[in-house]
């Protein structure tokens, strides 16, 4: 249980055109997904908290309007990158917590993100 | 100094070893201890989490809290080149709408 799917798992775009990571609970709704971007040999740095049918909350120092996530339902949340540059380029990883209750986060396969 | 402090590695030990990961913290509030294992290019899995200070065993993997000291562990018993990946610790405070900090993760290959 607790399956986490992301897609895609790899994508190859050109600087300044936009591009979609879906992010999908598969066995259990997640009130709540988180997205995470990681860079090389480097932890995971929370982008934004998001919860099914409101805005999402950004974390500092992360722009809004060039990641734009939308959680439409509970068992999936979009994150798209907007004008994308090479710096954009990174591993996006989601997470989904099962419950308000829970704590504890089960995590997609991620999505390598390359901008040329 | 950072919330979740863990050393990077990398660790290298042979076949069988027994091997011990630490993470400490800062934040006397973190009240919930998880730990993941991250395999290159892959998202983490969950292989462990607990509430409470002492053990907590599950096969080969022993998670210890010790929250006077601010400090946690995971011991891999009789560890395998499958166990070669990196090991992130985690924790959060109780109320649910706490988000989970993340460690740096340690780097840990196991040798044949």
């Amino acid at each position: 249980g607790a399956v986490v799917s992301q897609h895609p798992s790899r994508v190859i775009c050109k600087s300044g055109t936009s591009v979609k990571i879906e992010c999908r609970s598969l066995d259990f709704q997640a009130t709540t997904m988180f997205w995470y971007r990681q860079f090389p040999k480097q932890s995971l740095m929370l982008m934004a908290t998001s919860n099914e049918g409101s805005k999402a909350t950004y974390e500092q120092g992360v722009e809004k309007d060039k990641f734009l996530i939308n959680h439409a339902s509970l068992t999936l949340s979009t994150l798209t990158v907007t004008s994308a540059h090479p710096e954009d380029s990174s591993f996006y990883i989601c997470s989904a917590r099962l419950s308000l209750g829970s704590y504890e986060q089960y995590f997609g396969p991620g999505t390598r993100l390359t901008v040329t | 100094q950072k919330e979740v402090e863990q050393d990077p590695g990398p660790l290298s030990v042979p076949e069988g070893a027994i091997v011990s990961l630490n993470c400490t913290y800062s934040n006397s509030a973190f009240q919930y201890f998880m730990w993941y294992r991250q395999y290159s290019r892959k998202g983490p899995e969950l292989l462990m989490y607990t509430y409470s200070s002492g053990n907590k065993e599950d096969g080969r993997f022993t998670a210890q809290v010790d929250k006077s000291s601010k400090y946690i562990s995971l011991f891999i018993r009789d560890s395998q080149p499958s166990d070669s990946a990196t090991y992130l610790c985690a924790m959060s405070r109780i109320t649910s709408y706490d988000k989970v900090i993340f460690g740096p993760g340690t780097s840990l290959s196991v040798i044949p």
